[in-house]
């Protein structure tokens, strides 16, 4: 089955850039959803089809996929992007959805 | 405005069975792709099942033959018939809406509940 793995933790200064990857077998070849994840709350989507932002969502989130890596970088970096964050995408194959393990976001 | 509400959750003995309820607002089920998504105590998101705008279903290996997902229209209703519990199927689990285009599955959750949490133990 198909599998996506993310660094379980990233830290970063405030007004800093946060960079998240998630690594897959060729997963430049799929399109990747992010979500992010406050604690007692449900997750909230943040970038889709790897680099297209929601409503609501500040520009300072951007989304890159190529090759085995597709990355969420957040730049300005503030409080309030805390988190864990997961990537998401559709594995053709087994017709399953496929979650990575999520990165907590930390800021310092 | 989109709202989905899970029910049902609760305490199971391990073997045992639950269905969970998802009541969708402001759009319509049988028209979308609808999805439940798990998340175990301090763990990651976990795919369970979805099913399709054409009825079609899919669900995870580790769920496979045991979990049920349907819908009642008439409802606006989704569900998720759970046989079999296993002490590992202790989660909160989330109902979510698929958003998809012309490319089918390749879509992301665009909605999700609050979430029901399922509790198996003896």
């Amino acid at each position: 089955s198909y599998e996506l793995t993310q660094p379980p933790s990233v830290s970063v200064a405030p007004g800093k850039t946060a960079s998240i990857t998630c690594g897959g077998n060729n997963v430049g070849s799929k399109s990747v959803h992010w979500y992010r994840q406050k604690p007692g709350q449900a997750p909230v989507l943040v970038m889709y089809y790897d680099s297209d932002r929601p409503s609501g969502i500040p520009e300072r989130f951007s989304g890159s996929n190529s090759g085995n890596t597709a990355t969420l970088t957040i730049s300005r970096v503030e409080a309030g992007d805390e988190g864990d964050y997961f990537c998401q995408v559709w594995d053709s194959s087994s017709e399953h959805q496929v979650f990575g393990g999520g990165t907590k976001l930390t800021v310092l | 405005e989109v709202q989905l509400v899970e029910s049902g959750g609760g305490l199971v003995q391990p073997g045992g069975s639950l269905r969970l309820s998802c009541a969708a607002s402001g759009f319509t089920v049988s028209l979308n792709y609808m999805s439940w998504v798990r998340q175990a105590p301090g763990k990651g998101l976990e795919w369970v099942s979805i099913i399709y705008r054409d009825g079609k279903t899919s669900s995870a290996d580790s769920v496979k033959g045991r979990f049920t997902i349907s819908r009642d229209s008439s409802e606006n209703t989704i569900y998720l018939q759970m046989n079999s519990l296993r002490i590992e199927d202790t989660a909160l689990y989330y109902c979510a809406k698929f958003y998809y285009d012309s490319n089918g599955p390749v879509g992301y959750f665009d909605y999700w509940g609050q979430g029901a949490l399922v509790t198996v133990s003896s």
